[in-house]
């Protein structure tokens, strides 16, 4: 079976610019969550979704942050405008189940983002 | 708050030698999950092992091997005869199943070193 799949795997852009985040999570999870991975933080949640609603976003840096799941096979991570600070790894991980704190999260490749 | 801490920011051994991560954790809830991941060079984040709280029962999985202890709040990672392959980054990581749900919580990981 497919696990999740990320798109792009680099991405490389100009601060200012718009960057789009792609994630199809693994089929029949009803979890969808996005993370960070920087050197400073380590791995931090941005946002989860459960069954295509965003549950919390606290995580969520800024304003300049916003990720939507429109249905329950495709979410995006959208940052505009991009700031050279939000250079990271980006990963999307999916569970199955009934809470978002019981069962095991599966990650996806992760999308490395370098804003110049 | 749920806290996992990694101490041991790296660790270099030779092959064949046995080596353990140590994980202690924090938490105030009395159902929690606890979780190892693996991320090679490649940078993808690979699901090891989950276990819930009370479940305290030590896990074997070929050359790995876990030791979930709650008194001391510790699930230690062993692996033995280590490979070249085991070269990795190894997070440890936690969930609590009550309360608000903030995804996992991941230490900071202990970087592996295989040396041939």
């Amino acid at each position: 079976d497919a696990g999740v799949i990320q798109s792009p795997r680099h991405e490389v852009t100009e601060m200012g610019q718009e960057v789009t985040l792609r994630c199809k999570p693994i089929s029949g999870h009803d979890y969808l969550f996005w993370y960070r991975q920087t050197m400073m933080r380590g791995l931090e949640l941005l946002i989860y979704f459960n069954n295509n609603v965003p549950i919390d976003d606290s995580g969520m840096p800024e304003d300049r942050f916003s990720a939507k799941m429109p249905n329950a096979s495709f979410s995006t991570l959208k940052i505009q405008p991009s700031e050279p600070r939000d250079s990271a790894v980006y990963f999307c991980a999916s569970s199955l189940g009934s809470s978002p704190n019981t069962d095991t999260q599966y990650f996806g490749p992760g999308t490395r983002l370098t804003v110049l | 708050a749920q806290k996992v801490t990694q101490a041991q920011t790296e660790i270099s051994v030779v092959e064949k030698e046995d080596v353990t991560l140590d994980c202690v954790y924090e938490t105030r809830d009395t159902t929690y999950y606890l979780f190892w991941y693996k991320q090679p060079p490649s940078g993808e984040l690979v699901f090891l092992i989950r276990r819930n709280s009370f479940d305290e029962q030590n896990e074997i999985s070929g050359r790995y091997s876990w030791n979930f202890q709650k008194s001391t709040s510790s699930f230690n990672f062993t692996i033995t005869a280590s490979q070249v392959v085991d070269s990795a980054v190894y997070f440890c990581a936690l969930s609590e199943a009550r309360g608000g749900a903030d995804g996992l919580t991941f230490g900071k990981g202990t970087h592996l070193i295989i040396q041939p």
